[in-house]
């Protein structure tokens, strides 16, 4: 099976940058996601990491170790509309390659 | 191009009853997995069909059901609700099977009561 580890809630304040953590275990990885969602929203895809390193997009950047079995999403320069639950996923090539999801980390973006 | 919709919205079922929701893909894409959402559980897989076949299932009891129609439309069925299947369900689709690529649906809301 997958255990894939996320904090509940982070806070963070308008304009500074938050790192969002996502630890996993998982016997046939293959591919790591982010996705965002807005309460009462679809979640949307951010970023995708299969190889280790950094992705960067934008404001947003994906980290990826998979000899720890660890990533991090990094949000800088953070806007209020950032207020959001943050979910991330593994992809098992052992479970038919599907998608396994944390709990997600809500983070709230105050003034 | 069309996104994933995903019909009804909302809906209220009493328990005993069976619901079925609908999810249509974004046109061209095979593969529609769903999933349920609950504040302490997250998404939890439910199945994944790919050109009319389940590929993957998740470990829900058999009162939820799917399938797949020719032009890649899906259905999920949950029969005998229980007050503990009040959730979003989520539908994804995707070119492929195996999660690349999931575009999500706004997901239907459903409550038993």
């Amino acid at each position: 099976g997958q255990n894939i580890d996320q904090p509940t809630e982070m806070t963070a304040t308008e304009g500074a940058i938050v790192q969002i953590n996502c630890t996993y275990q998982t016997s046939g990885f293959n591919g790591l996601f982010w996705y965002q969602q807005h309460a009462g929203e679809a979640p949307t895809f951010l970023s995708y990491n299969v190889l280790d390193g950094l992705e960067e997009k934008g404001r947003f950047s994906s980290f990826l170790s998979r000899s720890k079995g660890y990533s991090y999403l990094l949000l800088k320069e953070l806007q209020m509309k950032d207020s959001a639950s943050y979910l991330c996923a593994v992809r098992d090539e052992n479970a038919g390659n599907m998608l396994t999801f944390g709990g997600g980390t809500r983070l709230m973006v105050k003034p | 191009k069309a996104g994933v919709t995903q019909t009804p919205r909302y809906l209220i079922k009493t328990r005993g009853q069976q619901v079925t929701l609908s999810c249509s893909p974004i046109s061209g894409h095979r593969s529609v997995s769903w999933y349920q959402q609950t504040p302490g559980q997250g998404l939890q897989f439910l199945f994944e069909y790919f050109s009319e076949t389940q590929r993957n299932k998740g470990n829900f009891p058999g009162r939820f059901s799917g399938r797949q129609f020719s032009n890649s439309r899906s259905e999920m069925n949950v029969s005998t609700l229980e007050l503990g299947d009040s959730a979003l369900y989520l539908c994804a689709s995707s070119l492929l099977t195996g999660g690349s690529g999931y575009t999500f649906g706004s997901g239907t809301r459903l409550t038993v009561v």
